[in-house]
């Protein structure tokens, strides 16, 4: 079975300053792996996706994730954070097994932006 | 262009009460999802329809949860006798399926109360 452990439930971070999100992976075999972002009041919206074609794989609006299959992990990272970037982020797997495509949400981290 | 879109934005309901939920997916996607956001279960998969193939009902919580798409379109989630426990913003996705690489898109969502 897959699923995925967000390591911290908040982090807060200031405007201009690095982001670095959490997120370990278990899987059977080679994952589809996402990150989503839930701005408040508003729907899920795709971050990037990994997909075994590259294991640097470049999201929307800076953000970028890192697959590593030796330590299990799909970090999100971005250089420098905006004030706009606070939201919570979900780690995702995707379920590829037979008839069974839906997607496995990490417990989300929150992203605080100090000015 | 158009995405997903969910009716009613919120619904307050008695417990005990029955409930539908409608889901509108992007036009020509073939696969619709439906999820559930909870606070104490955060996000999870509930059911998933693809063409006119079986829909996967692997994640309904109890038989109160039933949910049809009709014409390979439009989707209704049901709920019947309605308990405080459901309480939790149903959100519904659609994809083109075409496997590992696709990107599910996710409705508003639909916020139940049950009183």
């Amino acid at each position: 079975a897959q699923s995925v452990t967000q390591l911290d439930s908040h982090v807060s971070v200031s405007e201009g300053t690095p982001v670095l999100l959490r997120c370990n992976y278990s899987s059977s075999y080679s994952p589809s792996l996402f990150w989503y972002v839930q701005h408040p009041n508003k729907g899920l919206q795709l971050l990037l996706k990994y997909t075994s074609a590259a294991t640097l794989v470049k999201g929307i609006n800076g953000f970028e994730a890192e697959f590593k299959k030796s330590e299990t992990s799909f970090h999100l990272t971005k250089p420098s954070a905006h004030m706009s970037d606070a939201a919570e982020y979900f780690c995702v797997v995707w379920r590829g097994d037979t008839g069974r495509r839906a997607l496995t949400f990490g417990s989300g981290t929150r992203l605080q932006v100090q000015p | 262009g158009a995405g997903v879109s969910q009716s009613p934005s919120n619904k307050v309901t008695e417990k005990g009460k029955d409930v539908e939920l409608r889901c509108d997916p992007i036009s020509g996607h073939t696969a619709l999802y439906w999820y559930r956001q909870s606070l104490g279960q955060g996000l999870e998969f509930l059911i998933y329809f693809q063409g006119n193939s079986a829909p996967d009902k692997s994640g309904l919580p109890s038989d109160r949860f039933s949910a049809e798409r009709t014409g390979g379109s439009v989707s209704t989630l049901t709920i019947q006798r309605t308990q405080q426990e459901d309480s939790a913003v149903y959100l519904c996705a659609s994809s083109s399926d075409r496997g590992a690489t696709d990107t599910q898109y996710f409705g508003p969502g639909t916020r139940l109360t049950v009183l």
